[in-house]
């Protein structure tokens, strides 16, 4: 099973700046399987991006992600106060697919 | 888009079952996978299994295997989580994700608003 850690567990930023958050993996996740999601409080996550570096449907291009391998990012170029919520990756290259424990960024 | 609609909350004694249902509507043809996803209270979310309705194939996690059953009724769009022998461990919500297939990476793009499972003497 392939363990994703993200880190920092919390990040706390203030609006405008920008946000790097890392997903590490176990062992080497091939791009195409890379996908990261954004969850509100009380709310199903949401679909940011696929393929490592693809943005889904309707999401803004503050949001991009990078990486190979077992190394892999996502970068938030200008917060807006709506971005304020936990993110997680997800690897579904390999079954059974994961998740990361998630990171929680928080208005400083 | 696939919207997906699940069925309602449940609560559930130790060791019994529980069966959450994901009605698909909008493309339902267009699925190639859905797969559940749990999330426990303030927990992260963990990847429980899927399935693939076209040839069937299933997947399951090692943590819920001979546990779990994932099914799919094609004739009516609907997709089926039947989790057994129920613990006071497995309270959480419980989400259905689809995937569209080639079209969209393989990614997991639409997901359920979830179903409250709460395991309770």
């Amino acid at each position: 099973e392939i363990v994703l850690t993200q880190s920092p567990v919390t990040l706390s930023l203030s609006p405008g700046e920008r946000a790097t958050l890392s997903c590490r993996a176990s062992q080497s996740v091939r791009s195409s399987y890379l996908g990261w999601y954004q969850q509100e409080p009380g709310q199903a996550p949401r679909l940011l991006i696929y393929g490592a570096s693809t943005r889904a449907t309707g999401i803004p291009d503050r949001f991009s992600g990078s990486g190979s391998g077992t190394d892999f990012t996502l970068t938030i170029s200008r917060l807006e106060p709506e971005d304020f919520a936990v993110y997680y990756c997800h690897q579904y290259d390999s079954s059974p697919y994961t998740f990361g424990q998630g990171t929680k960024l928080e208005i400083k | 888009q696939v919207q997906l609609v699940q069925s309602g909350a449940e609560v559930k004694k130790p060791g019994s079952s529980v069966k959450v249902s994901c009605k698909a509507s909008g493309a339902p043809s267009s699925i190639y996978a859905i797969a559940w996803v749990r999330q426990a209270p303030g927990q992260g979310l963990e990847w429980m299994g899927r399935i693939i309705p076209m040839f069937p194939r299933e997947n399951y996690a090692p943590m819920f295997q001979g546990r779990v059953t994932i099914t799919m009724d094609e004739a009516t769009g609907t997709a089926y989580m039947d989790l057994r022998s129920l613990r006071y461990e497995d309270t959480a919500v419980y989400y259905c994700v689809t995937s569209m297939g080639v079209t969209d990476g393989y990614s997991w793009g639409s997901w359920g608003r979830g179903t409250l499972v709460t395991v309770s003497s």
